[in-house]
């Protein structure tokens, strides 16, 4: 199981809003990782960390920003969310190195921008 | 670049019967990873077996089995003896080796598989 933990698993909120998705990972894990994900698509990355102040963006651009101060903690802001942001927000954390090196999801938050 | 293609949107099994899901890939690297993940309706991925490129058998996990034919790139994921449990979504992925990372991970649009009881 798991030791990976989003907030909140819902949003629901209006146009113009800040808003923070949190993320985090009791592992350990010095990679973690953001993916976008639309109903019944396929997962796109849009931020990844290698480790403490390490960001970078990823194949989807993203309006949205990361930070990484701390190794367990992973947080996605969205300064003024739109209708177009809405979409599930999954987070991930991995191991460094390995040829099989897996991904551990949280549960994802689905956010509703209205 | 690499691409993977899962052609079936969804799938039905009955309880207790095998089921394949189909996936086909296309990179240049010469060396690769293949993943399968579940995403149940709770939302979570689930990592559920792995297949390196150069390995010489097909990978197993309990009741999950990675049928590879390298020739024909393609990476289908079987499961027996399905299970209410079983029904989610699948995905399936791969990433280069050489790249070393899990940045690189290239994601399928996904199989909705529903098993009947």
């Amino acid at each position: 199981e798991a030791d990976i933990y989003q907030t909140p698993r819902y949003l629901v909120i209006g146009t113009g809003k800040k808003i923070t998705l949190e993320c985090s990972q009791t592992m350990g894990h010095d990679k973690m990782y953001w993916y976008q994900q639309d109903p019944g698509m396929e997962l796109h990355l849009i931020h990844y960390s290698y480790g403490v102040n390490s960001t970078e963006k990823g194949d989807l651009s993203s309006e949205s920003t990361v930070s990484r101060i701390r190794t367990e903690h992973f947080p996605l802001t969205l300064e003024s969310a739109r209708p177009s942001h809405t979409s599930q927000y999954l987070c991930a954390s991995s191991e460094l190195g390995g040829t099989n090196e897996k991904l551990f999801f949280g549960s994802g938050t689905q956010l509703s921008v209205l | 670049a690499q691409k993977i293609t899962q052609t079936q949107p969804g799938m039905f099994v009955q309880e207790k019967e095998a089921v394949t899901l189909d996936c086909t890939y296309d990179t240049s690297d010469p060396s690769y990873g293949l993943f399968w993940y579940k995403q149940p309706s709770s939302g979570e991925m689930i990592f559920l077996i792995y297949q390196g490129s150069y390995d010489q058998q097909n990978a197993t996990e309990g009741r999950y089995s990675l049928n590879f034919q390298k020739a024909r790139k393609s990476a289908n994921l079987v499961i027996s003896a399905s299970q209410l449990g079983d029904s989610a979504m699948y995905f399936c992925a791969m990433r280069p080796i050489s790249s070393g990372s899990a940045r690189q991970l290239t994601f399928g649009s996904g199989t909705q598989l529903t098993v009947l009881p």
